[in-house]
């Protein structure tokens, strides 16, 4: 079965530290890959995708993800963490082949201590 | 460029009647997708209009329905209501569909009592 699943529910980190948020997938081929950032009363805007190529993605506000097909895996890493990163972050997965379908992880929480 | 617009933002209803919510599009997109959020089952899809037409659909009974008209605007309606229909539905917006990046609207907070 298609799946996504983002195992850490909630992460904590101080400020200025970095940060990695893990994402695995089930899928029989190679998706296309997202991560999504979520803050409260929003939408989701998005972060990165991977589609094909260089498995080191770099998107906006600093972050950057790397696909590992032998892991099944697609985790997001920052360097160095802001206040206002705190969010709740989604990875999601496209799928590329028959009727196309979004699948969300179930996204972590992400505080950020001063 | 304007951005993605649902109305209305909050809507409380009686289980068994039914709901219509909206989603306006960004300028130029033609892809509209739905998509529900509760906090137990997440951000699931529920389905993608392209060109008036249902291209995509999620596992989702029939009692969820929508339409794009030809200005891309697009309607979900949710019939006979029910308790666990509560949660806040997303819309996003892309220009062709899912091969390009989909910007999403704040949602419609739907509470069904």
């Amino acid at each position: 079965a298609q799946s996504v699943t983002q195992p850490d529910i909630h992460i904590t980190v101080s400020e200025g530290a970095s940060l990695e948020l893990r994402c695995n997938y089930s899928y029989g081929a190679t998706p296309y890959l997202f991560w999504y950032v979520q803050s409260p009363g929003q939408g989701l805007q998005l972060l990165l995708k991977y589609f094909s190529g260089d498995t080191l993605v770099q998107g906006i506000k600093g972050i950057e993800a790397e696909f590992k097909r032998s892991q099944s895996s697609f985790n997001l890493r920052k360097p160095s963490v802001h206040w206002s990163d705190a969010a709740e972050y989604f990875c999601a997965l496209r799928t590329t082949s028959g009727t196309y379908k979004y699948i969300f992880g179930t996204g972590t929480r992400l505080k950020v201590l001063a | 460029k304007a951005g993605v617009t649902q109305t209305p933002r909050y809507l409380i209803k009686t289980r068994g009647q039914q709901v219509t919510l909206s989603c306006s599009p960004i300028s130029g997109h033609r892809s509209v997708s739905w998509y529900q959020q509760t906090p137990g089952q997440g951000l699931q899809f529920l389905f993608e209009y392209f060109s008036e037409t249902q291209r995509n659909k999620g596992n989702f009974p029939g009692r969820f329905s929508g339409r794009q008209f030809s200005n891309s605007r697009s309607e979900m309606n949710v019939s006979t209501l029910e308790l666990g229909d509560s949660a806040l539905y997303l819309c996003a917006s892309s220009l062709q569909g899912f091969d390009y990046e989909q910007y999403f609207g704040p949602g419609t907070r739907l509470t069904v009592t």
